[in-house]
């Protein structure tokens, strides 16, 4: 079956600093999605790319579909203590089932 | 504009006991799907419900555990002879259309199993 994985599984940030998390599919993807959850809380929807290559920008996050659909990226910049939260990419497949990377949980030092 | 709503947010059984998770999706969705988050883990998917029907439950442990989606009411899921193992956040999540991939997720109920 199709398989998500995400790395890294922990990221610890300096504030200020800049990092991305990526998110590997063992199939080619309909879609991926893209999920924060915050320490205690539930998973929020942040974005969702479709197209092959696309790129989108939320302020200072900005999401990469790869060219082959099959994997993604989420890069932040200048990372702010609000960012803290475990981030979660969800690839589609071409029979509409949603499967969860297991999340890159980010910390992040004052 | 209420969404995804679950009940209990916390809840304590003993082992052998059963758990009833109720999942009221938002306002037009029916598709229901329910997840398991162990501490420190991702979600792991469990059962794909419609209104009456069960789509995937490819996820759901063979053995005491069910879910349901009436006609009137809330999604249920039914632990039974809940053991330690059974502590976990669970969530779900609804859609609207057939395939509406965007999934809007309830706050969670945290089962603890003493």
């Amino acid at each position: 079956g199709q398989q998500v994985m995400q790395i890294p599984q922990y990221q610890h940030v300096q504030e200020g600093e800049d990092f991305t998390t990526y998110c590997n599919s063992s199939t080619t993807l309909s879609n991926i999605q893209w999920y924060k959850q915050r320490p205690g809380g539930h998973p929020v929807f942040l974005i969702q790319l479709v197209k092959s290559g696309e790129v989108k920008k939320q302020k200072r996050l900005t999401f990469q579909f790869g060219e082959a659909k099959k994997n993604s990226s989420l890069h932040i910049t200048a990372t702010q203590t609000t960012d803290v939260g475990t981030y979660f990419c969800a690839g589609l497949s071409n029979d509409y089932k949603l499967s969860f990377g297991a999340g890159t949980t980010v910390t992040v030092r004052a | 504009n209420a969404g995804v709503m679950q009940n209990p947010r916390h809840l304590v059984r003993r082992r052998g006991q059963e758990a009833r998770l109720r999942c009221s999706p938002m306002k037009g969705h029916s598709h229901v799907y329910w997840y398991r988050q162990l501490p420190e883990e991702g979600l792991k998917f469990m059962v794909y419900l419609q209104k009456e029907n069960i789509i995937d439950e490819s996820g759901m442990p063979k053995e005491r555990f069910s879910a349901e989606f009436p006609k009137e009411g809330p999604s249920i899921l039914r632990i039974q002879q809940v053991v330690r193992g059974d502590s976990a956040a669970y969530f779900c999540a609804s859609t609207g259309l057939a395939g509406e991939d965007t999934q809007y997720f309830g706050p969670g109920t945290r089962l603890t199993v003493l």
